[in-house]
Order: C-alpha cells, then sequence, then structure tokens
C-alpha cells in the first residue's frame, strides 16, 4: 500500500507567517495529488489538485507544488491568518480507485 | 444538492446493534465514496461506486459492513452487529469525474458502546 507522510504532525506559528507544511509518498507512479482541509468535527475542504502532469496549482494565498521524481509535495500558505489554523491533509491517487491520505498536520495560528 | 450530504450527523448504538449511515452525493456526481477515520488519522478507504455498481470494496473491514447505491444517486453504508472498534467518522465523497476533485460531506460520527 502506498504510504504517505505529511511533516510536522503539528504546528505553531504567529500570524502573519509564511510556512510550508510538507507531505511525501512512496511510489512515484500517481495520478494526481490532492490538499484538503479539515477544521474540527467537519468533513474535508478541497483546497488545491495537482494533475500528475502539473508541477504546481495556486489559489489565493495557497501554493502547492509537486515533485513526481522525489515524492514529494509542499502546501505553502502565503500571510497565514487565524482563520487558517485546521488540519491539512495530503492525498495521493494511483492507479485504483481510493485516495491514499497522510495523517495530517495540524496547523494553530495565534493573533 | 449544493454539496454532499449525509445523515444522522452523530449516531449512538449499542454494542450489537445494526445501523445504517445515508450519503445524498452532490447531483450528477458518477463516482461515490466512502471513507472511515479514526481520531487523529487520515481518511481510510472502504469501498467505491461508479454510478450503481460497487467497483471496489477491498476496504470494508469485515463483512459486517455493506453499502449499496441501487439507484446510481443516493448510497448507504450499513454496518452489521456493531462493535466498538467500528466508532469512528464515515465520510463519504463523490467527484466527477473518477480522477477529478473530490467533494466530501461532513461525516456521521459513529460512537458504539
Amino acid at each position: 500500500k502506498q504510504e504517505v507522510t505529511q511533516i510536522p504532525a503539528a504546528l505553531s506559528v504567529p500570524e502573519g507567517e509564511n510556512l510550508v507544511l510538507n507531505c511525501s509518498f512512496t511510489d512515484s507512479a500517481i495520478y494526481n495529488l490532492q490538499w484538503f482541509r479539515q477544521d474540527p468535527g467537519k468533513g474535508l475542504t478541497s483546497l488545491l489538485l495537482i494533475q500528475s502532469s502539473q508541477r504546481e496549482q495556486t489559489s489565493g494565498r495557497l501554493n502547492a507544488s509537486l515533485d513526481k521524481s522525489s515524492g514529494r509535495s509542499t502546501l505553502y500558505i502565503a500571510a497565514s491568518q487565524p482563520g487558517d489554523s485546521a488540519t491539512y491533509l495530503c492525498a495521493v491517487k494511483h492507479s485504483g480507485y481510493a485516495l491514499n491520505f497522510g495523517k495530517g498536520t495540524s496547523l494553530l495560528v495565534t493573533p | 444538492g449544493a454539496g454532499v450530504s449525509q445523515s444522522p450527523r452523530y449516531k449512538v448504538a449499542k454494542r450489537g446493534q445494526d445501523v445504517a449511515l445515508r450519503c445524498d452525493p452532490i447531483s450528477g456526481h458518477v463516482s461515490l465514496f466512502w471513507y472511515q477515520q479514526a481520531l487523529g488519522q487520515g481518511p481510510e478507504f472502504l469501498t467505491y461506486f461508479q454510478n450503481e455498481a460497487q467497483l471496489d470494496k477491498s476496504g470494508l473491514p469485515s463483512d459486517r459492513f455493506f453499502a449499496e447505491r441501487p439507484e446510481g444517486s443516493v448510497s448507504t453504508l450499513k454496518i452489521q452487529r456493531t462493535q466498538q472498534e467500528d466508532s469512528a467518522v464515515y465520510l463519504c465523497a463523490s467527484s466527477y469525474p473518477l480522477a477529478g476533485e473530490l467533494f466530501f460531506g461532513e461525516g456521521s460520527r459513529l460512537t458504539v458502546l
């Protein structure tokens, strides 16, 4: 089974900082990679979807990059805000139907 | 509807009871997934439907778990003779097409006493 690892497991930063969340996967033969946000007691909200042919995707203050050869993706959050506090999950799709998820990075942005 | 809808949001069951969890995907979404999320973990795949066909049920943990999507829209996940280890959040997601962006519901939190 594909292993997806997210580092760090938890992160606390002051408001305004730029930050990077990391995701690594063991099998580079992926179809796509998706970043999600999960607020406590809620479902997952899709943030960015990167197809295997793409190197990065941007949405507002978020930028996600993909390096298949090294089995890595990063989620960059610019000018962090308290409202960004949540758990961020990385998920990888290979052949087959399932998305394989990491355990997530719990982010706290303090005012 | 505007998003994926799941019900009930919370379910408490006594060990041994049967439960049924409902998912109403985004209209027109062909693909429907069920995931199980334990506390502090990422979601784990349970099963996948393409329209009414269940194409992958490899993630169902035991034969007590059963899922259906008879008309290719609403899906039900049924758990028979619930056990304490079944306590988790059950998430439903839909997409169109299969490799497209995945949209999740808010989940059904099951607690088995």
